[in-house]
Order: C-alpha cells, then sequence, then structure tokens
C-alpha cells in the first residue's frame, strides 16, 4: 500500500539558519510528488512539486526539494529560513491515475528569533 | 479567477445533528475531493468525484457519510447523525484532471470547514 512517512513531527530552527524536512514514500512505480504549506486556521498552500526530469525542483518562497529515487526519499529544504515560514508542512504522493493525495503525518516547524 | 471556496468556515453542531459541508471548485474543475483532518493528524482521503459521479469513495465512513457533486452547484459533503469524533476540519480540493494523470496536475485547495460537534 502506497504511504507516506514525515519523521519529523515538530522541528524548531533559528530565523537564518538552513532547513530541511524529510519525507519518504512507499509506492510501486514512479511517484508524483507534492510539498504543502498549512498556516494555523487556513487551508493548503502548495509548494512544489515533482513529476518528472530533474530531480531538484524549485519552489515558491524560496524552497527546494529533491527526489531520490534510491531511498525513496522526498526532502524539502530551505537555506534560510524566515520567522514567517513557521507553520504545518505536508508532503504527499499521488496515486497516478487515480486522483487521490495521500499525505504524510505533517512536520510542524517552529522558527526561533 | 476566485479559488476553491467551501462554506461555512466555521460550524457548531449538536450530536445527532446533520452536517452539510459544501463546495465550490475552481473553474474550470470537475474533478473534487474530499480530506478530513484530525486534530494533530495528517489529511485523509475521504471521496473523489467527478460530476455526478463517485469515482472513489475509499476513504468515506460507511455510515452517515456521503457525498454528491451535482451537474449544477457546489459538492456536498454530508454528515447526518454527528458525533463528537466527527470533529474535524473537512478540505476539499479540486483540480482539472485527476492529480497525476498528466504532467502538472496538482489539485488545489480551500480554506477548509471546521466541524465542532457538542
Amino acid at each position: 500500500a502506497q504511504s507516506v512517512t514525515q519523521p519529523d513531527i515538530h522541528i524548531t530552527v533559528s530565523e537564518g539558519a538552513s532547513l530541511e524536512l524529510r519525507c519518504n514514500y512507499s509506492y510501486g512505480a514512479t511517484p508524483y510528488l507534492f510539498w504543502y504549506v498549512q498556516s494555523p486556521g487556513q487551508g493548503l498552500q502548495l509548494l512544489l512539486k515533482y513529476f518528472s526530469g530533474d530531480t531538484l525542483v524549485q519552489g515558491i518562497k524560496g524552497f527546494e526539494a529533491e527526489f531520490k529515487r534510491s531511498q525513496s526519499s522526498f526532502n524539502l529544504r530551505k537555506p534560510s529560513v524566515h520567522w514567517s515560514d513557521a507553520a504545518e508542512y505536508f508532503c504527499a504522493v499521488a496515486h497516478k491515475g487515480g486522483g487521490k493525495l495521500i499525505f504524510g503525518q505533517g512536520t510542524e516547524l517552529s522558527v526561533k528569533p | 479567477n476566485a479559488g476553491v471556496m467551501q462554506n461555512p468556515r466555521h460550524l457548531v453542531r449538536r450530536r445527532g445533528q446533520e452536517a452539510r459541508l459544501r463546495c465550490s471548485p475552481m473553474k474550470g474543475h470537475s474533478h473534487v475531493y474530499w480530506y478530513r483532518q484530525l486534530p494533530e493528524e495528517g489529511l485523509k482521503f475521504m471521496v473523489y468525484l467527478q460530476k455526478e459521479n463517485i469515482i472513489d469513495e475509499s476513504g468515506m465512513p460507511k455510515e452517515r457519510f456521503s457525498a454528491e457533486f451535482p451537474k449544477e452547484g457546489p459538492s456536498i459533503l454530508r454528515i447526518q447523525q454527528v458525533v463528537r469524533g466527527d470533529s474535524a476540519a473537512y478540505f476539499c480540493a479540486s483540480s482539472p484532471r485527476p492529480p497525476g494523470s498528466a504532467l502538472n496536475t496538482e489539485a488545489f485547495f480551500g480554506q477548509g470547514t471546521r466541524l465542532t460537534v457538542v
């Protein structure tokens, strides 16, 4: 069965520090992968997505993610975190051709001044 | 082009009442998905609909829950005889095609409806 694991429930980083959020997936074929961000009380905003091609994908707000097939990972990175990045981050995989997204449990990011 | 619109944003129901959650997809989108987010958890898929058809309801509870997406009007998620465990945020997403069916197809999410059962 398809699944997505985000090993870190909560991460705290200092403003200006680099960030890496981990995501591992289980999927039988080439996955379509997504990272979403959710601010408190809000909906989900797409940060970036991977369908094929270059394994390093750039997203909005200075985020990037790298698809590593050998490690079944799609980790999200940002070189310098801003206080406004504090939010919950969700990794998801699309069931190819099936429509639904399988989400990880989420990682809550806190940013220290 | 307005985004995915969900209403109400907040809904309070007493145990045993019915809850009706509405979702208007983005213009031109004929695929709608409902997800539920329980407190401190990620989003769980509930149901996937196209106009007048339920495509995948594998995530829907067997009883009390139903969904529709009529030819005209919004998609409706209906919960009958609500219980405290139904308290959650319910998100709707829409896409012009199923996510993953073609390059650069993604789902756009609404702000959600936060249901509280008292």
